[in-house]
């Protein structure tokens, strides 16, 4: 069975540090993994997938299979970045998207 | 120009009742689905439909029964609710699988409050 988990219900960082948002899953094939991030007062929108490889926003995660993370980095956190977050993983060529429970994310001025 | 819609944002109901939630989106997309995120802010999956067919059903009451009269709408009928169906309902939409490297587009949410 797939599972997604995030350590971390609430994380806060001073504006300028270094931000990780961690993420492990567990699943028997090959998954797809997504961060999906929800800003105050808008809707869910994904912010970055694994497959694209991409920088968003400054943000990058890397897929570590061997220890089965996802974790979404930035180096310098800005106050915009103040959010909630959500780890979501999708078995290759599947319908649905498995979340995570959500990181809240507060940068500090 | 909204991608996904849906109706109303807010819905405040006694115990008992019957109601509804639309969702609509204008992206062409084939697949729709139906998230409910509890007071903990936890998102399952509740439905997935594609082409206006059933193919995601997670263990969810049947009280809950969507209903799909085209690829561009996808409704979700409440019956008899109960307190622990409080919850912020989330429609999306995506291309093919959404989860094969594809992304899914969000609703704003519906918050329902069953009193």
């Amino acid at each position: 069975a797939q599972r997604v988990t995030q350590p971390e219900k609430l994380l806060s960082v001073f504006k300028g540090a270094p931000v990780e948002l961690k993420c492990n899953y567990s699943y028997s094939g090959s998954p797809e993994l997504f961060w999906y991030v929800q800003y105050s007062r808008q809707r869910l929108q994904l912010l970055l997938r694994h497959i694209s490889r991409e920088s968003i926003k400054g943000f990058t995660a890397d897929l570590n299979k061997g220890e089965t993370s996802f974790h979404l980095k930035k180096p310098f956190a800005q106050e915009e970045d103040s959010a909630m977050y959500y780890c979501a993983l999708s078995g290759y060529g599947a319908n649905n998207l498995f979340f995570g429970t959500g990181t809240r994310l507060t940068v500090i001025p | 120009d909204t991608a996904v819609s849906q109706t109303p944002k807010y819905l405040v109901t006694q115990m008992g009742n019957d109601k509804s939630i639309k969702c609509e989106q204008n992206l062409g997309h084939d697949t729709m689905y139906w998230y409910k995120q509890d007071s903990k802010k936890f998102l399952k999956i509740m439905f997935s439909y594609n082409n206006k067919e059933l193919i995601i059903n997670e263990t969810v009451p049947n009280r809950f029964s969507p209903k799909s009269p085209d690829k561009a709408h996808l409704n979700l009928h409440i019956n008899s609710l109960e307190l622990g169906d409080s919850a912020v309902y989330f429609c999306a939409s995506s291309q093919q699988g959404g989860g094969g490297g594809g992304e899914q587009f969000f609703g704003p949410g519906t918050r329902l409050t069953v009193l």
